[in-house]
């Protein structure tokens, strides 16, 4: 089956650094989505792209579907406390008769930021 | 709207026991999934429903687990007889054809 390869695993930045993670792919999307679990809660979605090369921001945060359709990247800009929490790469790939929409998520990259 | 909303919020049980998790998608979403989560393997993809119909049950893992959809509004994950093995966060989501999911807060289950 498929599977997301997510890296890093973990990440510990001060607070208004950087930061990047990326998601590889075995085989190809349609649908690539970053969410972002804080603790206790379920993954809330933070940014959704769906065609290959596209680029897209939402605040301080940018995600781009790579052009192969195998994989896509994270970026937060100034990274505030806030931003603590595990973040989660998945893919959707519709198949042909449009009823299946199944999201493979990646294991999460857990982001700390000191102040 | 409410969000999906699941429950029991925590549920501790005892080896063998059966237990059922329940999940009430959002108004209007016809997909419906459910999830286990794990440090060891993540978020898996358990069974999924499109139009209250199982459309992919591969990630159940065994007879063990068997979930239903008796309606657009409800659905039920269970298992019996529970093993320890079986402790996890279950997070049912639902979504609209193939938009974006929505998560529930998730059933914190521990089998002792």
């Amino acid at each position: 089956g498929q599977q997301l390869n997510q890296s890093p695993q973990s990440m510990f930045i001060q607070e208004g650094e950087d930061v990047s993670m990326n998601c590889t792919s075995s085989s190809i999307f349609n649908t690539w989505l970053w969410y972002k679990q804080d603790p206790g809660e379920g993954p809330v979605l933070l940014i959704a792209l769906y065609k290959a090369g596209e680029l897209t921001s939402n605040g301080r945060l940018t995600a781009q579907f790579g052009i192969t359709r195998k994989d896509s990247f994270l970026n937060i800009s100034a990274s505030i406390p806030s931003d603590v929490g595990i973040y989660f790469c998945a893919g959707q790939l519709r198949n042909s008769g449009g009823s299946n929409y199944k999201l493979t998520f990646g294991k999460g990259t857990l982001l700390t930021v000191n102040p | 709207d409410a969000g999906v909303i699941q429950s029991p919020r925590h549920e501790v049980t005892e080896m063998g026991q059966e237990v059922t998790l329940r999940c009430k998608p959002i108004s209007g979403h016809n997909s419906l999934f459910w999830y286990r989560q794990t440090m060891m393997r993540g978020l898996e993809l358990l069974i999924y429903f499109n139009n209250n119909v199982p459309i992919d049950d591969s990630g159940m893992p065994e007879d063990r687990f068997s979930a239903k959809m008796p309606n657009a509004s409800f659905s039920t994950l269970k298992i019996q007889p529970s093993e320890p093995r079986d402790s996890a966060v279950y997070f049912c989501a639902s979504s609209f054809e193939d938009s974006e999911a929505f998560f529930g807060q998730g059933t914190r289950l521990t089998v002792v």
